[in-house]
């Protein structure tokens, strides 16, 4: 079945190490982008990607980064956690037409920092 | 910068009792306004999208409204399956030709047989 998969689905980390969020699809979609939701929150951008070799960032960067060597992939990284990163984060996909056009997400990971 | 605000923050239906949630919002040339539902431990799922003011969407129970200043999502005769977090959110014009999304926090809605 054509989506997007994240792994890990969920995840305990020390605070201060290195974490790696996977996230790949398979519908060949050009922009892809990394939301975190937090209760009260609701869903905030983090970091996006209209193309393979471009990224920007979004509403909530500091503390993250994201490479996009290619079309399906568009890992996640926290560099040092810290508790504050405490949260699910959604991978999601969408065609970059100019017209707009919806997200496609995948089912979150769910990331613990002690 | 793009705003979504959804009320009631929470709601409780009988089965049966049908109701609508509110969606304002505010952005800078408006491409479009989604609606998605989102179960406990699920990713977002889409439901809609309204392009311009006056377009009205259905899909079995629901149906989706558009105004230039706010969506309404009405639930008619609603059913337990129904009971799930509705999300609002709108997508804008930018520079780069983005279709990032900003969303609203939710409707969180519950639905008793």
């Amino acid at each position: 079945i054509a989506g997007i998969t994240q792994a890990p689905t969920s995840q305990i980390l020390a605070a201060g190490r290195r974490m790696t969020l996977r996230c790949t699809q398979d519908m060949r979609h050009n922009a892809m982008y990394w939301y975190r939701q937090d209760l009260g929150l609701g869903l905030r951008l983090i970091h996006y990607s209209n193309t393979a070799g471009t990224t920007g960032k979004g509403e909530v960067p500091d503390g993250y980064s994201v490479s996009r060597a290619n079309t399906d992939d568009f890992p996640l990284t926290l560099a040092s956690a810290v508790p504050s990163q405490t949260s699910v984060y959604f991978c999601a996909s969408s065609d970059s037409g100019l017209d707009g056009g919806e997200l496609f997400f995948g089912e979150g990971s769910r990331l613990t920092v002690l | 910068e793009d705003q979504v605000t959804q009320s009631p923050e929470a709601l409780r239906l009988q089965e049966g009792e049908s109701s609508s949630l509110n969606c304002s919002y505010t952005v800078s040339g408006l491409r479009g306004l989604f609606w998605y539902r989102q179960d406990p431990g699920k990713g977002p799922e889409f439901l809609f999208t309204l392009y311009s003011a006056g377009e009205e969407k259905e899909k079995e129970r629901l149906k989706a409204t558009l105004t230039k200043k706010e969506s309404f999502l009405h639930i008619t005769a609603p059913k337990p399956e129904d009971s799930a977090t509705y999300l609002c959110a709108v997508q804008g014009y930018t520079r780069d030709g983005n279709n990032r999304l900003a969303f609203g926090k939710g409707n969180q809605v519950v639905v008793i047989p």
